[in-house]
C-alpha cells in the first residue's frame, strides 16, 4: 500500500512569488491535513480538509490557502511569498476526520526555500 | 506561552542506556496523546498513542501520561543507534488539531 506521497519534494522561490503543493493521501483516506515545520516553531497545524471541505484551520495567514479535489488529494497555496515563510510542509491523511482518535500518515514533505 | 512544551535537546546518550523524553502542556482538555518519532528528511511517524493516564508499553517504548500534572513522557530502553532522530509529542485540543511539541533530537552513540 503506497504512502503519503508530496510533490514536488524541493522547491525554490523568490519573495512575492506563489506556490503550490500537492499531497495524494493514503488511498482511502480522506481526510488530509497540512502543517507547516520550522526549527524556531516547530510543527504547526495549517489546515484539514475532509471530503473536500475545509474542517479545521490554524492560525496562518490568508495567503495560505487549499483545497481538496473528489479523489482526496489536495493541494495548498501559498501567494505573496515572504522570506518567513520557508520551511518543511508536510501533509499527512487518516482515514476519517482529525480529532477524535485517527493515526494520521505523514508524507516526506516539500521543502520550501523562499530567496 | 505554547500549549506544548518540549525541551529541544540536543540529547545525547550512549548505546544501552535509558531515555527519558518528556512533554507538558497548559490545556486539561487536551486527550488523545502521541508520540511521533521523525528521522532525518523524513515525515513523522507514529510511535505510540494513550488516552487515559498510565502506562502503555510497547518493546522497548513506554508512554506515560499523567493528566493531573499535564506531564506525558516517553522512555526508550536499552536505547539503539537507529533510535537517533526527533521525537516529538502530539495531542489533540477539543477543536479537532493535532498540536506539537517543539520535538528533541536524541543522538544514540555506539
Amino acid at each position: 500500500k503506497a504512502g503519503v506521497t508530496q510533490t514536488p519534494r524541493y522547491l525554490i522561490k523568490t519573495r512575492g512569488q506563489q506556490v503550490t503543493l500537492s499531497c495524494s493521501p493514503i488511498s482511502g483516506h480522506r481526510s488530509v491535513s497540512w502543517y507547516q515545520q520550522t526549527p524556531g516553531q516547530g510543527l504547526q497545524f495549517l489546515f484539514e480538509y475532509f471530503s473536500e471541505t475545509q474542517r479545521n484551520k490554524g492560525n496562518f495567514p490568508g495567503r495560505f490557502s487549499g483545497r481538496q479535489f473528489s479523489n482526496s488529494r489536495s493541494e495548498m497555496n501559498v501567494s505573496t511569498l515572504e522570506l518567513g515563510d520557508s520551511a518543511l510542509y508536510l501533509c499527512a491523511s487518516s482515514l476519517e476526520a482529525a480529532g477524535s482518535y485517527n493515526e494520521q500518515f505523514f508524507g516526506p514533505g516539500t521543502r520550501l526555500t523562499v530567496l | 506561552q505554547k500549549e506544548v512544551e518540549q525541551d529541544p535537546g540536543p540529547l545525547s546518550v550512549p548505546e544501552g542506556a535509558i531515555v527519558s523524553l518528556n512533554c507538558t502542556y497548559s490545556n486539561s482538555a487536551f486527550q488523545y496523546f502521541m508520540w511521533y518519532r521523525q528521522y532525518s528528511r523524513k515525515g513523522p511517524e507514529l510511535l505510540m498513542y494513550t488516552y487515559s493516564s498510565g502506562n502503555k508499553e510497547d518493546g522497548r517504548f513506554t508512554a506515560q501520561v499523567d493528566k493531573s500534572s499535564k506531564y506525558i513522557s516517553l522512555f526508550i530502553r536499552d536505547s539503539q543507534p537507529s533510535d537517533s532522530a526527533t521525537y516529538l509529542c502530539a495531542m489533540y485540543n477539543q477543536g479537532g488539531k493535532l498540536i506539537f511539541g517543539q520535538g528533541t533530537e536524541l543522538s544514540v552513540k555506539p
